[in-house]
């Protein structure tokens, strides 16, 4: 079964440009979240979409936005790039969501604003 | 905030087991505790989870206490590749909005040495 697919692994964006990350989750699962991890802050959440729709949000800014489609898989993007959005993106899916549903992690997308 | 402590950082002997704790005092009685690793630059990696009962799977052994408030992972026969990040998470309730995100702490940081 393969596993959460992210595209692409890495790039290259300058400041003020936008960017857009892609997730594949596992075949089943109907939950995909995002977080960001920097050496700053840690691993953080962004958002969560389950079923097409937003179910949770972290605590950044409006430039952070995300959907899922109807066949769960998952984009983010990041508006208006800045020098601090330089990161690891991970999405995770999971089956459902709850509590007992374990999440798996992709192996993340490295973006580096220039 | 991350409702786990745990200490920054341990180090184990190759093929002895490693032991490493978490602290969650403040656990609710619906609430799973979850393990995870992270080796540099990649996804975090599902380790175990469990609820009351310690649990067993093919990469490690999760105890906890009888009144859940800490917990105890353990590799029994640690590697140079188990060097990693662990993160000890605990995990909100079914049925919570919140249930889909992980909170992450900073981890403690696992060097196995030769």
């Amino acid at each position: 079964k393969a596993g959460v697919t992210q595209t692409p692994r890495y790039l290259i964006k300058t400041r003020g440009q936008q960017v857009t990350l892609s997730c594949s989750p596992i075949s089943g699962h109907r939950s995909v979240s995002w977080y960001q991890q920097t050496p700053g802050q840690g691993l953080q959440f962004l958002f969560e979409y389950f079923s097409e729709t937003q179910r949770n949000k972290g605590n950044f800014p409006g430039r952070f936005s995300g959907r899922q489609f109807s066949n769960s898989r998952s984009e983010m993007n990041v508006s208006t790039l800045e020098l601090g959005d330089s990161a690891l993106y991970l999405c995770a899916s999971s089956y459902g969501g709850w509590s007992g549903n374990t999440i798996y992690f992709g192996e993340g997308s490295w973006l580096t604003v220039v | 905030d991350a409702k786990t402590t745990q200490p920054t950082s341990m180090d184990c002997a190759e093929g002895r087991a490693a032991n490493l704790p978490c602290n969650h005092s403040t656990i609710s009685g619906n609430e799973y505790v979850y393990w995870y690793r992270q080796i540099h630059s990649q996804g975090p990696q599902y380790i175990i989870h469990g609820l009351k009962n310690n649990e067993t799977n093919e990469m490690a052994s999760l105890i906890i206490t009888e009144d859940r408030k800490s917990s105890t992972l353990i590799l029994p026969h640690a590697t140079l590749r188990d060097t990693a990040v662990y993160y000890c998470i605990v995990r909100v309730p079914h049925g919570s909005s919140n249930t889909g995100k992980l909170i992450f702490g900073q981890g403690t940081t696992l060097q196995v040495k030769p």
